[in-house]
């Protein structure tokens, strides 16, 4: 069955520090990804998002994600987290007819 | 222009009871879903509409759910009999075309507390 995994459930950092969340999915065709980001007391809100071209996207915030075709992953990081980034992290894989999140890893930065 | 609203934001009922929660999704867009957010888990996908039809119903868990569309742009999800089991945040989003690369835009969520 399609899946997505997210091996960090919860993450701490202190600030400045790097971050790097994992993301891989399991489907052999062609997929869609995303990271959404859940801000405390806020909505979901796209992060980023990769569907062609260039592997190596960038989203805001200065986050970017690489998808790698062969690892069927889609790792999302930053080379500097502030305390602002504490939040829920969702991977997400769309197909043409599924949409699958992962279960969510929670970044806590501590100031 | 404004968001993805849902309404009631809190919903408290007792076992056996009748729900509906209410989307209304962005002007203008054609697609809608529905996910399931349980506690530590990220949204589970219940069923999405292109229009006014569901396109994909396939992660509606039992016959006690069910959604409508019937303008094409504000959907209800209904649950009959609710349990316990059903409490958990019904998330709404809605995107311009179907799922694919396509953004989707959530609403804030509806809490549904089952007792």
């Amino acid at each position: 069955a399609q899946s997505v995994s997210q091996h960090n459930h919860h993450v701490i950092l202190s600030e400045a520090a790097s971050l790097e969340l994992g993301c891989n999915y399991s489907y052999g065709g062609t997929v869609n990804l995303f990271w959404y980001v859940q801000y405390p007391g806020q909505h979901l809100q796209l992060l980023l998002k990769y569907f062609s071209g260039d592997p190596l996207v960038k989203g805001i915030k200065g986050f970017e994600a690489e998808f790698i075709k062969s690892k069927f992953s889609f790792n999302l990081r930053k080379p500097s987290v502030q305390w602002s980034d504490t939040a829920e992290y969702y991977c997400a894989v769309t197909t043409d007819d599924k949409i699958i999140f992962g279960k969510g890893t929670r970044l806590h930065i501590l100031p | 222009g404004a968001g993805v609203s849902q309404t009631p934001s809190n919903k408290v009922t007792e076992k056996g009871k009748y729900v509906e929660l209410r989307c209304d999704p962005i002007s203008g867009h054609t697609a809608l879903y529905w996910y399931r957010q349980s506690l530590g888990q990220g949204p589970e996908f219940l069923i999405y509409f292109q229009g006014t039809g569901a396109a994909d119903d396939s992660g509606l868990p039992n016959d006690r759910f069910f959604a409508v569309r019937p303008e094409g742009s504000v959907s209800t999800l209904k649950i009959q009999r609710t349990e316990r089991g059903d409490s958990a945040v019904y998330l709404c989003a809605s995107s311009w075309e179907l799922a694919g690369p396509n953004e989707q835009f959530f609403g804030p969520g509806t809490r549904l507390t089952v007792l």
